[in-house]
């Protein structure tokens, strides 16, 4: 079955650029079925959709968070990059990774997550 | 400030059942029918619970079900056991350029 798994580093400086890789494994992530999306959820509080990407390039963000992201996809590797960049200490949070699903069953779901990663904004 | 009101927590004994209430606006839970719910227990990713309003995903217990009317979208658990207490988030499609929203979720305590 398809697997998510976020990686990248932990700690980030502030004003830095935060940049995570989300693997996909167990099927391929050009399936025109799902968009790739990042969601995060800072300590103790609710989610937040960050953005997504379909496997043509395609993306749609956040307008909160519009002008500091980008997500770009590497379909002969079978992943996708999140990178958001001048961050504060209010970007600190769990990254989830996770599939969108555009047509078929699940649709306008996210059925399938990564375990997430935290990262923490310090100097 | 979350774009769908959720409670922020609900309480219910095992074997009870309780309802968690998801309120949004004619661009998004009134307006579709792409309204999903993820249960989150601590330290854990949220899992997919209810999608399309009132369907569940195999794998998921018919003690989970969902329904909408208007512009609120509800999670019913009936049944309660032990295991389902964790956080409940909603989500839905929206018109707006937010595309997706998320409700600010809520702890569901089983007493």
């Amino acid at each position: 079955q398809v697997q998510l798994q976020e990686s990248g580093p932990g700690l980030v400086q502030p004003s830095q650029t935060l940049s995570l890789t989300c693997s996909v494994s167990g099927g391929s992530i050009s399936s025109g079925s799902y968009y790739w999306s990042w969601i995060r959820q800072p300590a103790g509080k609710g989610l937040e959709w960050i953005g997504r990407i379909y496997p043509s390039g395609s993306t749609n963000y956040n307008p909160s968070l519009k002008s500091r992201v980008t997500i770009s996809v590497d379909t002969p590797k079978n992943h996708f990059s999140l990178k958001l960049s001048s961050v504060t200490a209010a970007d600190a949070a769990v990254y989830y990774c996770a599939r969108d699903v555009w047509s078929g069953s699940y649709r306008g779901a996210f059925d399938i997550w990564g375990q997430g990663t935290m990262v923490t904004v310090s100097s | 400030q979350s774009a769908l009101t959720q409670p922020a927590s609900v309480s219910g004994s095992p074997g009870q059942s309780i309802t968690i209430s998801c309120t949004g606006t004619s661009s998004d839970v009134g307006g579709y029918d792409f309204v999903s719910w993820y249960q989150q227990h601590p330290g854990k990713a949220p899992k997919l619970m209810i999608y399309e309003v009132s369907n569940r995903p195999s794998g998921v217990s018919n003690r989970f079900s969902g329904s909408k009317s208007g512009n609120t979208a509800s999670l019913t658990i009936s049944g309660l056991q032990a295991e389902d207490e964790a956080d409940y988030y909603c989500r839905s499609y929206t018109s707006s350029s937010t595309l997706v929203v998320f409700g600010g979720g809520t702890r569901l305590t089983v007493l």
